[in-house]
């Protein structure tokens, strides 16, 4: 099915470990977009990647990185994870020529940082 | 910078109760409008969308107009169902430089029909 396809779809690590999410998607689409869920707090922009090549910092950026692999994969990395960085993470996409059209969402990474 | 307030949760309905959601926004410009809804354990989905005022946007039984006089969008269903439990998200979309479009959501609301 075509989608956004997030891996893995759930992580425990320990403080000071690192990881990186991996999203790809089929869709042909130019943007992409890392969100962090927390309760109470809906949705916040981590990065985005308006197209191949380019990255940008959202709202909540600070212990993460990322990296525009090319049109189809955009990954998320945590350095040295922390507790505050447990919450789901969910990888977006859309169509920059479509930007009234919304973003299709992968299923989520459920972290856990003990 | 652009936000959306929705309405704080829970909410808890009966089945075929009639569910109002409050959405109100703030931007600067004419923004595109959506509702999603995540099911428990997944990810959002789009329920519906409206991209200028006094369009109606509809799916499922749900509507929502874009009322830019109000700068309101406020999600409706005259009868809901046990299926339609989740949590529901308000968001809007607008143009962040070239061409690029970013989302800024809402808070959610969780939705709970009981039988």
């Amino acid at each position: 099915n075509a989608g956004v396809t997030q891996t893995p779809k759930f992580q425990v690590l320990k403080t000071g470990q690192s990881m990186t999410l991996q999203c790809a998607q089929d869709m042909n689409h130019n943007s992409m977009y890392w969100y962090r869920q927390d309760p109470g707090m809906g949705l916040r922009l981590i990065y985005y990647s308006a197209s191949e090549g380019t990255t940008d910092k959202g709202e909540v950026p600070n212990g993460y990185n990322v990296s525009r692999l090319n049109k189809r994969e955009f990954s998320l990395r945590l350095e040295s994870a922390a507790p505050s960085q447990t919450s789901v993470y969910f990888c977006a996409s859309s169509d920059r020529s479509q930007g009234t059209y919304g973003y299709t969402f992968g299923s989520g990474t459920r972290l856990t940082v003990v | 910078g652009n936000s959306v307030t929705q309405m704080e949760g829970p909410v808890t309905l009966s089945e075929e109760a009639f569910l109002t959601i409050n959405c109100t926004y703030t931007a600067t410009g004419y923004p595109s409008l959506f509702w999603y809804v995540q099911y428990p354990g997944e990810g959002l989905q789009l329920l519906l969308k409206a991209t200028k005022a006094d369009d109606k946007g509809s799916n499922k039984g749900f509507e929502a107009t874009y009322r830019k006089e109000t700068t309101s969008f406020h999600l409706e269903k005259g009868s809901v169902q046990v299926s339609d439990s989740a949590v529901y998200f308000c968001a809007l979309s607008m143009n962040s430089g070239g061409s690029n479009y970013k989302l800024t959501f809402g808070k959610g609301t969780l939705l709970t029909v009981n039988p």
